[in-house]
């Protein structure tokens, strides 16, 4: 029940596009749903997030869709650029408890 | 913006062997993290830590695992003596208050022979 899981596990977009991944969960009690990239070599950092009290936030050319009822999230990039590849992580928890992570998405932009 | 910054960026040991991976994370931060990641895998939870105690630990968090805030700047993650599945990428962590943004640092390589 503490699982996330994500999809797809790899991305090919050309430049312009839009690159969407997704996420499910089954723990009722995440409340708080983040999105984090990786590039090589670094750490994950946090790109946008959500609560469940809303159904989409856009930040930029990125927006976090919201489906309470089928307990999914996804991730939109909009005007995917070659930079935006890297490693997308969805990611929940409950309350100010343990981050629970996808699998983890690896995105390729084409330019 | 300010940094986790973790030492080494690369580790190597032979198995059995203790570590201590260290971890400067950000100054006015009150909570500590460590998690890892397996080559190609998920990012894990290990531990949380606040006010010089655990606060939070999953099962990968066995007795060979230990945490210390030896000072007031550094945070260390000790495994006692490794083994080869210890072997990835170490991530700590901080965030000023429990449910607010977490930062992650660059991680320690551990790689264990």
């Amino acid at each position: 029940q503490q699982q996330v899981k994500q999809s797809p596990q790899s991305l090919i977009v050309q430049k312009g596009g839009i690159s969407i991944i997704n996420c499910a969960y089954e723990n009722t009690a995440f409340d708080y749903f983040p999105w984090y990239q990786q590039f090589p070599g670094k750490g994950p950092a946090l790109l946008i997030a959500i609560r469940p009290d809303v159904s989409e936030k856009k930040e930029g050319r990125f927006t976090i869709s919201f489906n309470k009822s089928a307990k999914q999230f996804s991730l939109h990039i909009m005007d995917s650029q070659p930079g935006d590849s890297a490693t997308y992580f969805c990611a929940a928890r409950p309350g100010g408890s343990r981050l629970t992570f996808g699998e983890g998405t690896q995105l390729t932009v084409n330019p | 913006e300010p940094e986790v910054t973790q030492t080494p960026s690369h580790q190597v040991t032979q198995m059995g062997q203790e570590v201590i991976l260290r971890c400067v994370p950000i100054s006015n931060h009150l909570y500590f993290y460590w998690y890892r990641q397996i080559l190609g895998q998920k990012v894990e939870f290990l531990v949380s830590f606040y006010n010089n105690e655990i606060s939070e630990k999953s099962e990968i968090f066995d007795d060979q695992f230990s945490v210390e805030r030896p000072d007031g700047s550094n945070f260390t993650l000790k495994i006692r003596s490794t083994k080869l599945e210890d072997s990835a990428m170490y991530f700590c962590a901080s965030s000023a208050w429990v449910g607010e943004k977490l930062f992650f640092g660059s991680g320690t390589q551990l790689s264990v022979l």
